[in-house]
């Protein structure tokens, strides 16, 4: 199995709710990342779990809070977002090692709007 | 901050001609060079990951080289087919450690017209 799954596809949330985004993997990997791209930008490095640990935060906005519960799930809680938080939010995973010259699997994507 | 520059934004190619692109980056901050697929309504798909300079890897019909001193990378698609129709990223690792967040170009995008 050499998919990342992510669900749900698209999410429509208010500024006042919570939700979550999930992201699955069974390929073993002890490195996974959540990415975030807006429209006709490229995917922009939000978190990284290495071995169910957080190693690296690209100065996001708490009002997202990663979550690692196992080696095989990546959550994204999202609490009180804002309108220009709307975008396609990508899940990745890794062998972990090799400093960075290790291919990256992809899921589909979240697409999020906050109204 | 690393920037990684892709050019074309875009391009029109006639089936069966060759094409390729590029990937610039600043070559004082390289751990490896990676090359993804991304087709409209799936997942991007790593295509290559260089490290080394003067790197040259082939798939099928794709293939890429790497020049890490002077901080480039070119992508070649020979004999462009419909289903080569994509967004071709390229996204550098430039941090080390064991598991390395890319920083993305803002992509290639690559219309083959029949």
């Amino acid at each position: 199995d050499t998919e990342v799954t992510q669900t749900p596809k698209h999410l429509v949330m208010g500024m006042t709710n919570k939700k979550s985004l999930k992201c699955e993997q069974h390929m073993g990997h002890r490195a996974m990342y959540w990415y975030k791209q807006k429209a006709k930008k490229p995917p922009e490095l939000m978190f990284v779990y290495s071995y169910e640990k957080l190693s690296i935060n690209e100065s996001v906005p708490s009002r997202f809070s990663p979550e690692c519960p196992n080696s095989s799930l990546l959550n994204l809680h999202l609490h009180a977002l804002q309108p220009e938080d709307s975008a396609l939010y990508l899940c990745a995973s890794s062998q972990e090692g090799l400093a960075g010259a290790i291919e990256q699997f992809f899921g589909p994507g979240t697409r999020l709007t906050v109204l | 901050i690393l920037n990684v520059e892709q050019s074309p934004q875009s391009l029109h190619v006639q089936e069966g001609d060759s094409t390729n692109f590029t990937c610039s980056f600043p070559s004082s901050n390289f751990y490896a060079l990676h090359w993804y697929r991304w087709e409209t309504a799936k997942s991007p798909e790593a295509l290559f990951v260089m490290t080394l300079n003067g790197d040259e890897k082939k798939k099928g019909r794709i293939s890429a080289t790497l020049n890490t001193k002077e901080g480039y990378s070119y992508l070649y698609i020979k004999g462009s087919q419909p289903e080569d129709s994509a967004t071709y990223l390229c996204a550098l690792a430039g941090r080390g450690g064991g598991a390395d967040g890319l920083t993305f170009g803002k992509g290639t995008h690559l219309i083959i017209q029949p």
